[in-house]
């Protein structure tokens, strides 16, 4: 049962355009959502959060919008850089020690 | 200084061997976690560990056990190894506060690949 669903496995972007990554969740009791960005070879490191109480998170350049009605969370990238290239992974959790992960979507940053 | 470490980085190995992995946080957190990701890139938890004791241990063959002598450590020891264990298995940590965890720190993965 897959409980969080990135449906895009790849993204292209030019630099300088906004980069827009989805993530759909089927668990209700999801109050608190990660977004994770990973490196090849390295471990995910921590990006932006968002609880279920709100509805947008701003961190610099990095957005998350949270739509409880549909499921449905989204990360912004504006503007987006080739440094900004790597997997993501959208993860909740109803704060009981358990995230559950998507299986991540591969941005790629074009020059 | 890293925060969360995991060792080895790298591990090669037979069918029917025994292994470890071990995992190291100084950050101060009082829960420790081991994820595997697999050849399908699903993130998964295995086991989660607050302040020693084991409070989520997700339907994972009993060939691997988890230790966790104090709150900066969580081991993964895994028996008989088969096939389908080849994997990238990350240790994380986090931080509670009343009652509600906060976001995981990730070491940078152990690759097990069983031959």
């Amino acid at each position: 049962d897959q409980q969080v669903k990135q449906n895009s496995p790849s993204l292209s972007v030019q630099e300088g355009r906004i980069s827009i990554l989805n993530c759909d969740y089927t668990n209700s009791m999801f109050d608190y959502f990660l977004w994770y960005k990973k490196y090849p070879a390295e471990g995910p490191t921590f990006l932006i959060s968002i609880s279920s109480i709100k509805d947008k998170n701003e961190d610099g350049r990095f957005t998350v919008f949270l739509n409880k009605s549909a499921k449905h969370l989204s990360l912004h990238i504006v503007p987006s850089q080739p440094g900004d290239s790597a997997v993501y992974f959208c993860a909740g959790t109803s704060g009981t020690y358990k995230y559950i992960f998507g299986t991540g979507t591969r941005l790629k940053v074009l020059a | 200084d890293t925060a969360v470490s995991q060792t080895p980085k790298y591990l090669v190995t037979q069918m029917g061997n025994d292994k470890s992995i071990k995992c190291e946080q100084n950050l101060g957190h009082d829960t420790m976690y081991w994820y595997k990701q697999d050849s399908k890139k699903f993130l998964k938890i295995m086991f989660s560990y607050n302040n020693k004791e084991l409070i989520i241990n997700e339907t994972v063959p009993n060939r691997f056990s988890p230790k966790s002598p104090d709150k900066a450590h969580l081991n993964l020891h895994i028996n008989s190894l088969e096939l389908g264990d080849s994997a990238v298995y990350f240790c994380a940590s986090s931080q509670t506060s009343g009652g509600i965890s906060g976001e995981l720190f990730f070491g940078e993965g152990s690759r097990l690949t069983v031959l």
